[in-house]
This record gives structure tokens, sequence and C-alpha cells, in this order.
């Protein structure tokens, strides 16, 4: 079946430590995003490519790096992660911008920062 | 900007009907609509298209009024499956241009009991 999968499922990293969280997809859709979420609270966009167009909201800390190697892969790097970092990442593709067939998301990585 | 989602949770018994509300304060083009079970990802449920036009899925269903800038899914005869946090998303166009991101809103917790 054509899915959106992430890497680890569960990732515990140090204080500090830099982490590199990955996504991979087989529905060759063009648009990948990057999302975090919180306990109880919507996902909220880091980045998204649109082919290899890549952008970043204005509020994602400096932090957080993307990277998409080739259509199928994208990568989330936190450079130093502190505490308030720890959160679900999903990772999530659409095959247009608005997402007219709707977004299709990864299981997520939660990550732990100790 | 975030669309506003009302109520914030609701309680159901099994076989009763909610409606999940979802507004914007700008002009809207189209309306996603997702489930979250706790500790999973977003799940795609439906789009609303401009046109006013109303969508099902399963009985889940949803109508999209562009003029008043709000959506509302009609959840009819709850299933104790229904039960996860319901997510409305607005496409935003970045720049103008033809590259879109969605927004999510806070989100609509369902809890569907025996």
């Amino acid at each position: 079946d054509a899915m959106v999968i992430q890497n680890p499922r569960y990732q515990v990293t140090q204080f500090g430590k830099p982490v590199t969280l990955s996504c991979s997809q087989t529905l060759n859709h063009n648009v990948m995003y990057w999302y975090q979420q919180k306990s109880s609270q919507a996902p909220k966009l880091l980045f998204h490519y649109y082919d290899k167009d890549f952008n970043n909201e204005a509020d994602t800390p400096d932090n957080f790096q993307s990277r998409r190697p080739n259509t199928s892969f994208c990568f989330l790097d936190i450079r130093s992660p502190g505490l308030g970092d720890a959160a679900m990442y999903l990772c999530a593709t659409s095959q247009t911008p608005g997402g007219a067939g709707g977004y299709t998301f990864g299981s997520g990585t939660r990550l732990t920062v100790v | 900007q975030q669309p506003v989602q009302s109520p914030q949770a609701v309680i159901l018994r099994e076989g009763e009907d909610a409606v999940i509300n979802c507004s914007s304060s700008k002009a809207l083009y189209s309306v996603h609509w997702y489930r979250q079970k706790h500790g999973e990802a977003p799940v795609f449920l439906m789009i609303l298209l401009k046109g006013g036009e109303q969508k099902g899925h399963d009985k889940i269903s949803a109508s999209f009024n562009e003029k008043k800038q709000q959506s509302s899914l009609y959840l009819t005869a709850s299933q104790l499956s229904y039960s996860g946090t319901y997510f409305c998303g607005t496409p935003q166009s970045l720049s103008g241009g033809s590259n879109y991101k969605l927004t999510f809103g806070k989100g609509t917790l369902l809890t569907v009991n025996p």
C-alpha cells in the first residue's frame, strides 16, 4: 500500500544533542510537510516542500532544519533540542499544494528530550 | 490565520448525533476535515470545495458555506469508533501565488460512550 512512513516511531534524545527524524513516501506526492504537535494542540506547520521549493514558517525556530534529497525522502534536523521541543512530529504529503486530495500523514515520531 | 472550531469538546452516547463547526475570518476556498485518535496521526476524512457542497463519508457528512466562511461536520448515529479529535484545516495562499499551506483549528474532542 502507498503510504507515508516515519522513523523512528519514538525517539529519546538528550538535551542539546542533535537528532534527525526521517520521512519517506511511496505516494509520489509533490508536496511534503513537517508539522509539530504538542499535547492537546493542533498540528503546527514547520516546513514544507513543493517539489524542491523550500518554505519555512516565520516562527519556526532556527534550531530546526529540513532536507529533501529526493521526491521520496524528507528529514527534520533539530540541532540542539531543548525541553520545549518535546512533541509529536508529523510528516505529511499531498499531491498538490492546496491538498485537493487531502493530506496523508505518517504515524509520527514522538520526541522526548531528557 | 487559524480557523476557529466549536465546541471544544463533546460527549455523546452511542447512537447520538453531533455537529462540529469551523469558521474563518478570511475567505475560504476549501475546508479539510481530519480525525485523530489518541497517539495516532490525523486521518483525512473529506475536503469541501467552494460551491456550498455537502459531502459524506459513511455516516459523517459536512457542509461548506463559503459566504459565511464556515463549515460544519455532522456525525450521525455515532459509533464508538468515532471517538477522537476532529480538526478542520483551511488552506492559505503563500505570497499570493499557487503555493498553499494548511492551517488547522484547535480541534474538537469527541467522546462516544456506550
